[in-house]
C-alpha cells in the first residue's frame, strides 16, 4: 500500500513570502499525485493533480507542483502567498485505486 | 452543480451509543467513499462503493462500523457502539468512476465527538 509523508506540519509566513510544502510518497507502482486544500470551515478541494506528461503542474490560485520521480516527491509551491491562502494542505497519492493522504500542512499567512 | 451533501454536520454522543451519518453524492457519480479524519491527521479511507457494491473496506473496523449504499445513490455510515477514539470528522466523497483519473469531490464532513 502507498504512504505519504508531509513535513513541517505548521507553517507561518507573511504575505508575499514564498511557500514550499514537501511531499514524499512510497509506492512501487504507477501513481497519480494530488494536492488538496481545506480552507477554514470549508470542505476539501482539489488544488492540482499529476497523472502523466509535464512533471511541472499548474493549479488554481497560482499554485504549482513538481513531480520528481527519482526522489518520490511532489512538492507544492507558490511564489507569493496571500492572507487568503491560510488553509490546510494535503498531499495525496493514488495507487491501486486507493487514495492515501498525508497528515497535512497547516499554513497560516500573516497580513 | 450541487456538491456532496452530508448530515448531520455535528454530533455529540456518549461512548457506547450509536450514531449514523448520511451522504448524498453528486448526481451521476458511481463511486462513493467514506473517509475518517482524526484531528491532526489526513483523511483515511474507511470504505469505497462502486454503485451499490463494496470495492474496498479493508480499513473499516467492522466490529463497530457498517456502511451501506443499497440503491447505489445515497449512503449511510453507522457506528455502534461508539468509542472515544471514534471522535473525528467523517467525510463522504464521490467521483464519476473509480480510478485515479477521476477527481474525487468531498462533502463538508460530519463532525463526531464521543464523550
Amino acid at each position: 500500500a502507498q504512504s505519504v509523508s508531509q513535513h513541517n506540519h505548521h507553517v507561518i509566513l507573511s504575505e508575499a513570502a514564498s511557500l514550499e510544502l514537501g511531499c514524499n510518497y512510497s509506492y512501487g507502482g504507477t501513481v497519480n499525485l494530488f494536492w488538496y486544500v481545506q480552507y477554514p470551515g470549508q470542505h476539501l478541494q482539489l488544488l492540482l493533480k499529476y497523472f502523466s506528461g509535464d512533471p511541472l503542474v499548474k493549479g488554481i490560485k497560482g499554485f504549482e507542483a513538481e513531480f520528481i520521480k527519482s526522489k518520490f516527491s511532489f512538492n507544492l509551491r507558490k511564489p507569493s502567498v496571500q492572507w487568503s491562502d491560510t488553509a490546510e494542505y494535503f498531499c495525496a497519492v493514488s495507487g491501486n485505486n486507493r487514495l492515501a493522504f498525508g497528515k497535512g500542512n497547516q499554513v497560516v499567512v500573516i497580513p | 452543480e450541487a456538491g456532496v451533501a452530508q448530515s448531520p454536520r455535528y454530533k455529540i454522543i456518549e461512548k457506547r451509543q450509536s450514531v449514523a451519518f448520511w451522504c448524498n453524492p453528486i448526481s451521476g457519480h458511481a463511486t462513493l467513499y467514506w473517509y475518517q479524519q482524526i484531528l491532526g491527521q489526513g483523511p483515511k479511507l474507511l470504505i469505497q462503493f462502486q454503485n451499490n457494491g463494496v470495492v474496498d473496506d479493508s480499513q473499516l473496523p467492522k466490529d463497530r462500523f457498517s456502511a451501506e449504499r443499497l440503491k447505489g445513490v445515497d449512503s449511510t455510515l453507522k457506528i455502534q457502539p461508539a468509542k472515544l477514539e471514534d471522535s473525528a470528522v467523517y467525510l463522504c466523497a464521490s467521483s464519476l468512476a473509480a480510478g485515479a483519473g477521476n477527481t474525487i469531490y468531498f462533502g463538508e464532513g460530519s463532525w463526531l465527538t464521543v464523550v
